[in-house]
């Protein structure tokens, strides 16, 4: 079945490391691509989203994830974590059919 | 002061019994969406509607239903042929096909 998918169920981090959180998808034909995040006891929001153009693209709050059509994935990176970044992290997909698609999510705890 | 709004936050029912949830946005946005988000499995498309008096399906639509009779309105009945309804519940809405969407708080179901 066609699927999002997100390597890691739970990451651990100290401040100041660096993040990349996987996605890969399985879908063909032109995706919109989205990261979401769910900060605890928060609403899910937006953190960047790629329609077209320039691959790499930047978010809030210092993140940024590069679209790589031929692998298939849109990972999220940030240079260094804060304890703030703590959360919920999910890659969410449009594909051709219009319903968006979410990954399983990526807890990330990042540790003072 | 825009967005989504959810109610109640925390719900508890009965088994056996319907549950209807609430959406309301005032972001003037056609399309609204409900999800259902279960630790591990992201988010799950129940219902969505892209116009008032139009609804479809998702993945997940047995055992809930919709209705769309004002664009800022879209509740959601877990009514008692759901299998398994306890699970965290969110609505969102967006301006487009393939777009962003911009979620609610949610509204946590439990039943007894």
């Amino acid at each position: 079945a066609q699927s999002v998918s997100q390597h890691n169920h739970h990451v651990i981090l100290s401040e100041a490391a660096s993040l990349e959180l996987g996605c890969n998808y399985s879908y063909g034909g032109t995706v919109n691509l989205f990261w979401y995040v769910q900060y605890p006891g928060q609403h899910l929001q937006l953190l960047l989203k790629y329609f077209s153009g320039d691959p790499l693209v930047k978010g809030i709050k210092g993140f940024e994830a590069e679209f790589i059509k031929s692998k298939f994935s849109f990972n999220l990176r940030k240079p260094s974590v804060q304890w703030s970044d703590t959360a919920e992290y999910f890659c969410a997909v449009i594909p051709d059919n219009n319903d968006m698609r979410f990954g399983a999510g990526t807890r990330l705890t990042v540790k003072p | 002061d825009g967005g989504i709004t959810q109610s109640p936050k925390y719900l508890f029912r009965k088994e056996g019994q319907n549950v209807t949830l609430s959406c309301e946005q005032n972001l003037n946005h056609d399309a609204m969406y409900w999800y259902r988000q279960d630790p591990g499995q992201g988010l799950r498309l129940i219902y969505y509607s892209q116009i008032v008096n139009d609804f479809q399906k998702g993945d997940i639509a047995e055992g809930y239903s919709v209705s769309r009779e004002k664009k800022e309105s879209f509740p959601l009945t877990v009514t008692s042929a759901q299998k398994n309804p306890t699970a965290f519940y969110l609505c969102a809405s967006g301006t487009a096909t393939k777009g962003e969407q911009f979620f609610g708080p949610g509204t946590r179901l439990t039943v007894l």
